[in-house]
């Protein structure tokens, strides 16, 4: 069964507006943490937020904020305000507890900002 | 500050032709890891280091081994390219901490013809 499930393979939002990109885990370990990137046109990685599984409040960084609903496994990541420069490929991943705590990614959702 | 460097940026390799790819980083981190991504499918784990003399398999290793050279480097070996290899390379750290993020190196571009 796929750990991270990232159901929105393209989505498209108009500048200025607010977007959410979906994401669903599945784990039975009850520490874990969740993790978005963000994947440019130029190919870098780059960390966006993260939420740990024991957190009572959804994380937020800058525009982006993590909509956590850990009944529905669901780690939804929320971009206000899109500008032309969030236009990019973005992956929600999974660290579950363990000896080396790799990350598990998604598929990706490929977001395009509208002008 | 550097980071974590990757080298070479791009290759095209022949089947059966060997490489390694180089990546060093500068944070001090415990844990490195190699992933490689492939239109569609994410990252994926071939093989990690979760400290310097330690190394285990990742979710798809087959046709890659491995060597972490000390806390710095860590070097993925391609000894017979096949085309199912072409893919981007990406190799990352990080500290111990428990939300502590993966810091990417910019990645390898791979074909094999």
């Amino acid at each position: 069964a796929q750990k991270i499930t990232q159901t929105q393979p393209g989505m498209f939002v108009q500048e200025k507006e607010a977007v959410t990109l979906d994401c669903t885990y599945d784990t039975s370990d009850p520490s874990y943490g969740l993790f978005w990137y963000k994947q440019p046109s130029s190919g870098e990685m780059i960390f966006l937020i993260y939420q740990g599984s024991y957190d009572q409040q959804n994380a937020t960084e800058g525009r982006y904020s993590l909509n956590f609903q850990k009944a529905r496994k669901s780690a939804n990541l929320v971009i206000s305000a899109s500008q032309l420069g969030d236009s990019a490929m973005y992956f929600c991943a999974m660290r579950e507890s363990g000896s080396a705590r790799q990350l598990t990614f998604g598929s990706g959702t490929q977001l395009t900002v509208l002008p | 500050n550097a980071g974590v460097t990757q080298t070479p940026k791009f290759q095209v390799l022949k089947t059966g032709q060997s490489m390694t790819l180089q990546c060093a980083q500068d944070m001090n981190h415990n844990s490195m890891y190699w992933y490689r991504q492939d239109p569609g499918m994410g990252l994926r784990l071939i093989y990690y280091s979760a400290s310097e003399g330690t190394t285990d398999k990742g979710e798809v290793p087959n046709g890659y081994n491995v060597s972490r050279l000390n806390k710095r480097e860590f070097s993925l070996r391609l000894e017979s390219a096949a085309p199912s290899q072409t893919s981007v390379y990406f190799c990352a750290s990080r500290s111990g901490g428990v939300n502590s993020p993966l810091h990417f190196g910019n990645g390898t571009r791979l074909t094999v013809t």
